[in-house]
């Protein structure tokens, strides 16, 4: 069993749609969760982190993690065309490797 | 401020050929990672290196290695190279390591490997 799972998709929604992307792990030592988003060709970047559970919300994104069941989701509001690219969870503890999920590819249609 | 940068940004190679790929972190980095991303495995760390030392080691043959400089720039090399290693490797540069990494990675655009 992986440590991080994800649905690779792809997800395709039309635009202004609002995404969920969802993650589930299984280490409940895990004590950092990110989500980075990849465009084709490019290296991830860093979109969102949390440290513990509930909500965090930057701009059109939220970051939810609920480590009681060991699940990790972002919602984006709003979809835009420009937000068609792979979006991979991760985890993290300290003193070991990031963990990052298959990555889902999402497609927000114009 | 200049970005991870990662040479070459492709590369071509046969099986049994060694290869070594170069990163030169965000000036100010001491961290650096390396992961390797294929469709099917996904992206999957390689090893992580601060102040010239190989902190955390991921789960690959000996054929992949590392290192770090003094000015913390890194290379990986692969040897005896086999199909399988066709993938695109990632660099990540960070300020530390710990928690700190979590906030402050950055990624490079990688190096898009084909081993024929």
């Amino acid at each position: 069993q992986k440590e991080v799972e994800q649905d690779p998709g792809p997800l395709s929604v039309p635009e202004g749609a609002i995404v969920s992307l969802n993650c589930t792990y299984s280490n409940s030592a895990f004590q950092y969760f990110m989500w980075y988003r990849q465009y084709s060709r490019k290296g991830p970047e860093l979109l969102m982190y949390t440290y513990s559970s509930g909500n965090k919300e930057d701009g059109r994104f939220t970051a939810q993690v609920d480590k009681s069941s060991k699940y990790i989701s972002l919602f984006i509001r709003d979809s835009q065309p420009s937000d068609s690219a792979t979006y991979l969870c991760a985890t993290y503890r300290y003193g070991n490797k990031l963990v990052f999920g298959a990555g889902t590819i999402l497609r927000v249609k114009s | 401020k200049a970005g991870v940068t990662q040479t070459p940004r492709y590369l071509i190679k046969t099986r049994g050929q060694q290869v070594t790929l170069s990163c030169s972190p965000i000036s100010g980095h001491r961290s650096v990672s390396w992961y390797q991303q294929t469709p099917g495995q996904g992206l999957q760390f390689l090893f992580e290196y601060f102040s010239e030392t190989q902190r955390n080691k991921g789960n690959f043959p000996g054929r992949f290695s590392g290192r770090q400089f003094s000015n913390s720039r890194s290379e990986m090399n692969v040897s005896t190279l086999e199909l399988g290693d066709s993938a695109l490797y990632l660099c990540a540069s960070s300020l530390g390591i710990g928690a700190g990494r979590v906030k402050t990675q950055y990624f490079g655009p990688g190096t898009r490997l084909l081993v024929l």
